[in-house]
């Protein structure tokens, strides 16, 4: 089955920008979907169809994706965004939907 | 606004199955065209996805559950359920249910614990 690959820990100092991957064979011709968790909350979508950013998300979140790698990438890092990202993607009703390991964001 | 909720044991025995309900309120679980998943995360770990069910009642599920899980839908009731067979203590997790995919809605989540 469909594997992807996120690094678990990411680290960054306030302010700058934190580049989140996510890693899977040729991902770049799939939706990639990411979630931010909080500790005890449900996730909450951030980025959808690799790079659409819904209501009420800040524009310091962005994504993109192509050839093996999806990147999710925060600007303008703060405190409040130290917390859990998840990548998925899914193809189509006939394929599992599948969730990357985790990724947790640590700020300097 | 739609919102979901989860309910069901807390605590359920090992060997034995696990079952879920997902009420949706302020929405109908027949209406749109929206997939009705269960995913669960294990205390400390990451996201899996166990499996959805379409609003015309076709299913999806993770290979790796596949062999023990139901989902099924109660539009009478507006609800959807979870049934997970034979657990073990690894199937210990909160579990959450969830509307559509990418997942714009979910549950607020509800921890189940397998142990005797």
């Amino acid at each position: 089955s469909y594997v992807l690959t996120q690094p678990p820990s990411v680290s960054v100092a306030p302010g700058k920008t934190a580049r989140i991957t996510c890693g899977g064979n040729n991902i770049g011709s799939k939706s990639v979907h990411w979630y931010q968790q909080k500790p005890g909350q449900a996730p909450v979508l951030v980025i959808y169809f690799d790079s659409d950013r819904p209501s009420g998300i800040p524009e310091r979140f962005s994504g993109s994706n192509s050839g093996n790698t999806a990147t999710l990438t925060i600007s303008r890092v703060e405190a409040g965004d130290e917390v859990d990202y998840y990548c998925q993607v899914w193809d189509s009703r006939n394929d599992p939907v599948v969730f990357g390991g985790g990724t947790k964001l640590t700020v300097l | 606004q739609v919102r979901l909720q989860e309910s069901g044991p807390g605590l359920v025995k090992p060997s034995e199955t696990l079952s879920l309900t997902c009420t949706v309120s302020g929405g109908s679980v027949s209406s749109g065209t929206y997939y009705w998943s269960w995913i669960r995360q294990p205390p400390g770990k990451g996201l899996e996805w166990i499996g959805y069910i379409y609003y015309s009642g076709t299913t999806n599920y993770n290979p790796s559950l596949k062999s023990r899980v139901t989902i099924s839908l109660d539009t009478s009731k507006n609800q959807f359920s979870l049934r997970l067979s034979s657990v073990t203590a690894a199937d210990t997790a909160v579990y959450y249910c969830a509307r559509g995919i990418p997942i714009l809605l979910w549950g607020q989540g509800t921890l189940v614990t397998v142990s005797s």
